[in-house]
Formats: structure tokens, C-alpha cells, sequence
């Protein structure tokens, strides 16, 4: 099983909302990331966390808040958006942030905010 | 500040023909380097995968090759189907088994049956 799942795929929201986008892997990874990807750019990497711990931060806003409740579980809360915050947002997990196995990633969270 | 470029941005191609994408990077000292495909609106299929002890990967029809002194891998498509229609994107991982990826900006490929 080389899946990564998230949910959910499509969230609109307004700017005074909080929401949360989920990822689950069930491939025993101990790295897991948040990556952002806006219209015809390439993903930009957002979060990481290594053996739970977030490890990376790559200057992103304090209205997203990640949380990594285990091993297998990355949340992404989000709070007060800006509608520049729409995106797609991508969880990829791998063996573990110094191995150097493949990346595997999720379908996305397609994100409004209005 | 590691930087990957792809060449070309577009390209559209009868079915059938075999075909090649072109990727670079600025640092040499990458740990890996993984080609994805992408449909729209999807997330990121992993295709290939080269470690940088490796010169190449081959899964099926696709072919990657990697010259990490010259900073430059190529992605080859043989017998291109209209299923092949996407966009490709190259990653490295640069050096020390860094913090995830640097992409470049991806090749949108037409197979035109």
C-alpha cells in the first residue's frame, strides 16, 4: 500500500471560518509534509515533520497550524485565510526525512477561500 | 539555493513518437532526484525515483538517466500514448538528505492521438 490520503478533497471557506485538512498513511513513514501548489506552479514545500516532531518551517503564516497527532496522522488547521491562501494542498510522506526513499503523495485538498 | 529548471515548458506530440524531457539543476550535491507526473487538479504520481549513485531508473515505457556532475537528468517516453498526457515535474533532493524537495516547474505534455 503506497497511499496517502486526504481529506477532504474540496473545502470552500470564508475568512473568518476554521477548518482542518487531514492526511493518513498507513506505509509506517516517519516523515511527513505539507506542500502548497497554486495554478500552474510547482508545489512549495510548506511543513515538515520527522518522527512527529516538526522539524521544518518554511516561513509560513501563523493562520496555518500543523499538528501531527502520530505517526500516521498530519493535520493542517486553518484559521482567518486570506483568499491568496487558495490553493491545493498537498501531504506526501516518505521512510524518513534523512533516508533517501521516494516521496509519496496524496491526491490534494482543493481550497476556496472566499 | 538549489534551483531545477525544465525543458521544454510545453510540448505536443503525435502518438507513438518516442520522446524526451529535459531537467537541470544548479547544485550537484543532490541526495536523489524523482520524477512525478501530474493530471489536472490531481496530486503527484511518483514515476521514477534515482538515487545519486545511480545513472538511471526504468519502470515500463519510461527511461530516466541522471549525470549529477553535469546537473542534468532526462525523462524518455518510448511509443507515446494519449494516456501520457500530462504534466511531468522533476524534483531533487538536495544534499544530506534535506527537507523535501526542490521542483521544477514542469513540462505539460499533449499526446495527440
Amino acid at each position: 500500500d503506497t497511499e496517502v490520503t486526504q481529506t477532504p478533497k474540496h473545502l470552500v471557506m470564508g475568512m473568518t471560518n476554521k477548518k482542518s485538512l487531514k492526511c493518513e498513511q498507513h506505509m509506517g513513514h516517519r516523515a511527513m509534509y505539507w506542500y502548497k501548489q497554486k495554478a500552474k506552479k510547482p508545489p512549495e514545500l510548506m511543513f515538515v515533520y520527522s518522527y512527529e516532531k516538526l522539524s521544518i518551517n518554511e516561513s509560513v503564516p501563523s493562520r496555518f497550524s500543523p499538528e501531527c497527532p502520530n505517526s500516521s496522522l498530519l493535520n493542517l488547521h486553518l484559521h482567518a485565510l486570506q483568499p491568496e491562501d487558495s490553493a491545493l494542498y498537498l501531504c506526501a510522506s516518505s521512510r524518513s526525512r534523512e533516508n533517501t526513499g521516494e516521496l509519496f503523495f496524496g491526491e490534494g485538498s482543493r481550497l476556496t477561500v472566499l | 539555493k538549489q534551483e531545477v529548471t525544465q525543458i521544454p515548458a510545453a510540448l505536443s506530440v503525435p502518438e507513438g513518437e518516442n520522446l524526451v524531457l529535459n531537467c537541470s539543476f544548479t547544485d550537484s550535491a543532490i541526495y536523489n532526484l524523482q520524477w512525478f507526473r501530474q493530471d489536472p487538479g490531481k496530486g503527484l504520481t511518483s514515476l521514477l525515483l534515482i538515487q545519486s549513485s545511480q545513472r538511471e531508473q526504468t519502470s515500463g515505457r519510461l527511461n530516466a538517466s541522471l549525470d549529477k556532475s553535469s546537473g542534468r537528468s532526462t525523462l524518455y517516453i518510448a511509443a507515446s500514448q494519449p494516456g501520457d498526457s500530462a504534466t511531468y515535474l522533476c524534483a531533487v533532493r538536495s544534499g544530506g538528505g534535506a527537507d523535501g524537495l526542490t521542483f521544477g516547474k514542469g513540462t505539460h505534455l499533449i499526446i495527440q492521438p
